[in-house]
């Protein structure tokens, strides 16, 4: 069956570092690929999605970019402010009735002043 | 504009009762889901629904029932609570389609003693 994995947090920066959360998935067909973040006590927002292969999909200055040859879809950014800091999750879907998600595990991201 | 609206916030049951978990969302839309989230495994899907009167089992069904009687309406029940099912549950809606996002509730903490 379809699976994500992702590296496990949490990640701690200093403010205005670079951000990169590793995201590698597993599809028995072509998935659209998907990054949700959860700020505390909120439930999740959809912070940008790719749906074919080198599709770019970027938001808020964050970027990922859908690479089947490698089957990843890793979450970067140049610059993170302390609002950054969240709970980011990775997630996948394959055309099936529903459009349900499998996700990740879920990253735990901590930016300091 | 509320979006997805979660019923209660916040329940403490004893193990062997029952509840009730209420979603409504205000944006029409065709697919509801409920999920559970627990620490370090993301979130994972009960049930969900891709119309009215309609639902479908997810990948932890077991201990869980629920209904679609009205479109804007997604229950999530609990006929004999155990300590397994202490969670957070979020609700989600999406429209009908391939790749469209889904949109979150605040979720719902549950404590079962």
């Amino acid at each position: 069956g379809d699976s994500v994995t992702q590296m496990e947090g949490p990640v701690t920066l200093s403010e205005e570092a670079f951000l990169t959360i590793n995201c590698t998935y597993t599809a028995t067909g072509y998935p659209s690929l998907f990054w949700y973040v959860q700020y505390p006590g909120e439930g999740l927002q959809l912070l940008l999605k790719a749906t074919k292969a080198d599709d770019k999909g970027s938001n808020k200055g964050f970027e990922a970019t859908y690479r089947k040859e490698t089957t990843s879809f890793h979450l970067e950014k140049g610059s993170v402010q302390v609002s950054d800091s969240a709970v980011y999750f990775c997630a996948l879907s394959e055309w099936t009735a529903g459009n349900k998600l499998t996700f990740g595990g879920g990253t735990r991201v901590l930016v300091k002043p | 504009n509320a979006g997805v609206t979660q019923t209660p916030k916040f329940r403490v049951l004893k193990t062997g009762q029952s509840m009730t978990l209420l979603c409504a969302q205000d944006m029409n839309h065709e697919y509801m889901y409920w999920y559970r989230q627990d620490p370090g495994m993301g979130l994972r899907l009960i049930h969900y629904s891709v119309g009215e009167g309609t639902t479908a089992k997810g990948e932890v069904p077991d201990g869980y029932n629920v209904s679609r009687l009205k479109k804007q309406n997604f229950l999530l029940g609990l006929e004999s609570a155990a300590p397994s099912q202490t969670s957070v549950y979020f609700c989600a809606s999406s429209p009908r389609g391939q790749n469209q996002p889904q949109h979150f509730g605040d979720g719902t903490r549950l404590s079962i003693l």
